[in-house]
């Protein structure tokens, strides 16, 4: 079946780095990406849907400089998170579909630990 | 935002005992999806539900769907200590919303053998 891969699975970095975390659709195409943060025993929270060749759609309360996310080509989404603090750490988890009405699928997700 | 509530937040049972476990939404849906999430792991399908089904059966898995009282519940038959994991409701909004889930809080079950 189809399978998306999210990479790096866990991420330890410094106060004031940067992070990129990559969202690959492996064998379809999804004009749309989606970017999801959950913390340690809540629920996942939509923070924004990455569309291919456009800007990225925010949701409420999600900082879009913060959070940068490119969707560069039909099968890659990234999510860079800049600056990091402690209070971004989290896990971070993608899905993709291929196309309206269709089975989503959920990458492995990002643990980010930020000291 | 989250979508909706999960009832109960947590559950503990016994290998072998049914666990029931519902979920309510606030606004009109195109389907309503189940996931399963072990510690720290990615999710995991489990069975889809659309607007127009009132309920799905996969395995031991038993999904019902009240559209008139937005809410639905998750049965697992004769549980095994493997289904110990947090269980989430997901829905999926309307034509501009393919994709986009909306997630509830989330019940964590416990299984012991």
């Amino acid at each position: 079946g189809a399978v998306v891969s999210q990479h790096p699975s866990r991420v330890i970095c410094k106060s004031g780095t940067s992070v990129k975390i990559e969202c690959r659709s492996l064998d379809f195409q999804a004009t749309t990406m989606f970017w999801y943060r959950q913390f340690p025993k809540q629920s996942l929270m939509l923070m924004a849907t990455s569309n291919e060749g456009s800007k990225a759609t925010y949701e409420q309360g999600v900082e879009k400089d913060k959070f940068l996310i490119n969707h560069a080509s039909l099968t890659l989404s990234t999510l860079t998170v800049t600056s990091a603090h402690p209070e971004d750490s989290s896990f971070y988890i993608c899905s993709a579909i291929p196309g309206p009405n269709e089975k989503l699928f959920f990458g492995s997700g990002t643990q980010l630990s930020v000291l | 935002s989250q979508q909706g509530e999960e009832d109960p937040q947590a559950l503990s049972i016994q290998e072998g005992e049914n666990a029931t476990m519902n979920c309510s939404y606030k606004t009109s849906i195109n389907n309503l999806q189940w996931y399963r999430q072990n510690s720290g792991r990615g999710l995991v399908h489990l069975i889809l539900i659309r607007s127009n089904e009132r309920e799905k059966h996969s395995g031991r898995l038993r999904v019902t769907l009240d559209t008139s009282k937005k809410s639905s519940s998750l049965l697992i038959t004769a549980s095994r200590a493997a289904d110990t994991a947090s269980y989430f409701c997901a829905t999926e909004g309307g034509q501009d919303s393919w994709g986009k889930l909306q997630f509830g809080a989330g019940t964590q079950v416990v299984v012991t053998p």
